[in-house]
């Protein structure tokens, strides 16, 4: 069956610092794959889109990278500030496109001072 | 970006009493509107997909005689939770979509229900 993981654990870091999230799927061909951001007790918030034919995406701050081999992406926050801290769904698309997404658990990140 | 409000964003309701959710595309027409359903620290997970006048498709193990949805126009969709019952309770997300493919969704602010 299909399954998409991301760290369950939240993961700490320190402001500043490159926050890199892991989104991980199998039993899946995404013909794309998106991040969201969500915040406690609010509706997430698109982020940033990639395509199966694209290996990476940046829009300002935010990087994410999309390796169909090794059926990952991974989602870049650099120079990470406390107003970064939510929780980063990743949401993938059907095969051959469509518009209905499954996500995946969500990551919590916390920025620290 | 798009805005999509969702009313109420909380409920308290008694077992055995209806309650419904409306969740309206503001400025866009929306094609298709997704309900989901989440439980504290984990995922969404898709209830159904509504498009304006026909009816939702529902995802397996979702009851829709339980979960009624109306999507009576572009910009218009609502759940109806039917004689609720405690295990009904949960944060309810509806989102938004204007066409096929991969464009992003847009999401309520959800609903938290909580049934006594």
């Amino acid at each position: 069956s299909q399954k998409i993981e991301q760290n369950s654990e939240a993961l700490n870091i320190q402001e500043g610092k490159t926050a890199t999230l892991t989104c991980n799927y199998t039993n899946y061909s995404p013909a794309y794959l998106q991040w969201y951001r969500q915040d406690p007790g609010r509706g997430p918030v698109f982020l940033l889109l990639i395509r199966e034919n694209e290996k990476e995406k940046r829009k300002e701050r935010l990087k994410v990278t999309f390796d169909t081999t090794l059926k990952q992406s991974l989602f870049h926050i650099t120079a990470s500030q406390p107003a970064d801290s939510a929780t980063y769904l990743c949401a993938l698309g059907p095969t051959g496109g469509g518009n209905k997404l499954t996500f995946g658990t969500g990551t919590q990140l916390k920025v620290e001072l | 970006g798009a805005v999509v409000s969702q009313h109420p964003s909380r409920v308290i309701c008694k077992s055995g009493t209806s309650v419904k959710i409306e969740c309206r595309s503001l400025d866009f027409q929306a094609t298709t509107m997704f309900w989901y359903r989440q439980f504290p620290k984990q995922s969404l997970m898709l209830m159904a997909t509504s498009n304006e006048g026909s009816k939702a498709t529902y995802e397996q193990g979702v009851e829709k005689d339980k979960f009624l949805i109306n999507h009576a126009s572009l910009t218009l969709s609502t759940l109806t939770v039917t004689s609720a019952h405690p295990e009904d309770s949960s944060f309810y997300i509806c989102s938004a979509r204007q066409g096929q493919g991969p464009t992003e969704a847009f999401f309520g602010q959800g609903t938290r229900l909580t049934v006594v």
